[in-house]
């Protein structure tokens, strides 16, 4: 399956820590993606790594990508109870399968911040 | 106010009718997807669209359709031929070609009792 699979399943922290996702993915990609999900709510794009880069931030998320261990990690820094939801990463086919623009997603990460 | 909607938010049926989820978009987004989401699942797709009238099964087709008429516009059927029904239905919708930020509508709970 290409389907990308996140780690740990559930994460639960205090607030001001730092939380750490990751994702493992088997097939070459183009670029992988992270999402948010808040309880009964659709989907937020967060932010989205290319495969020829290796880190990327965004506000108190980092994210890196290494394509040799076809891996990925989210560092959420200084968590608020605010990100408490649910973190999915998102892959796409790779090659020409990708021009069809579909992303395969893992069963996500769900991350409790406690006040 | 650019968006994607989907109605109703919750939605009952009877065993054995056939129902229609609806997904409008404003986006002038020409790929749309059609996902299901089980309890702490991942989300399966079930049909995407990457233009008019042209569309695609994913990887759980069966027991449900989808036309697309309008670009701004990917209803999804869920028939009785679909064995467990119940979940909850998210629209997505993105640029043509890809793989690019797919932007989420807000769901459908879907309760086949």
């Amino acid at each position: 399956s290409q389907q990308g699979e996140e780690d740990p399943q559930a994460l639960s922290i205090q607030e001001g820590e730092n939380a750490t996702m990751n994702c493992s993915y088997k097939t070459s990609i183009n670029n992988l993606q992270w999402y948010r999900q808040n309880s009964g709510r659709g989907l937020v794009h967060l932010i989205l790594i290319r495969s020829n880069e290796r880190e990327k931030h965004s506000g108190r998320l980092r994210v890196t990508l290494d394509t040799s261990k076809k891996s990925s990690s989210l560092l959420i820094t200084a968590s608020r109870a605010a990100d408490t939801a649910s973190y999915f990463c998102a892959t796409d086919a790779g090659g020409r399968g990708s021009t069809l623009g579909r992303l395969y997603f893992g069963r996500g990460t769900q991350l409790t911040v406690w006040p | 106010d650019g968006g994607i909607t989907q109605s109703p938010k919750y939605l009952f049926r009877k065993e054995g009718q056939n129902v229609t989820l609806s997904c409008e978009q404003n986006l002038n987004h020409d790929a749309m997807y059609w996902y299901r989401q089980d309890p702490g699942q991942g989300l399966r797709l079930i049909y995407y669209s990457q233009i008019v009238n042209d569309f695609q099964k994913g990887d759980i087709a069966e027991g449900y359709s989808v036309s697309r008429e309008k670009k701004e516009s990917f209803p999804l059927t869920v028939t009785s031929a679909q064995k467990n029904p119940t979940a909850f239905y998210l629209c997505a919708s993105s640029i043509q070609g890809g793989p690019y930020e797919q932007y989420f509508g807000p769901g459908t709970r879907l309760t086949v009792t």
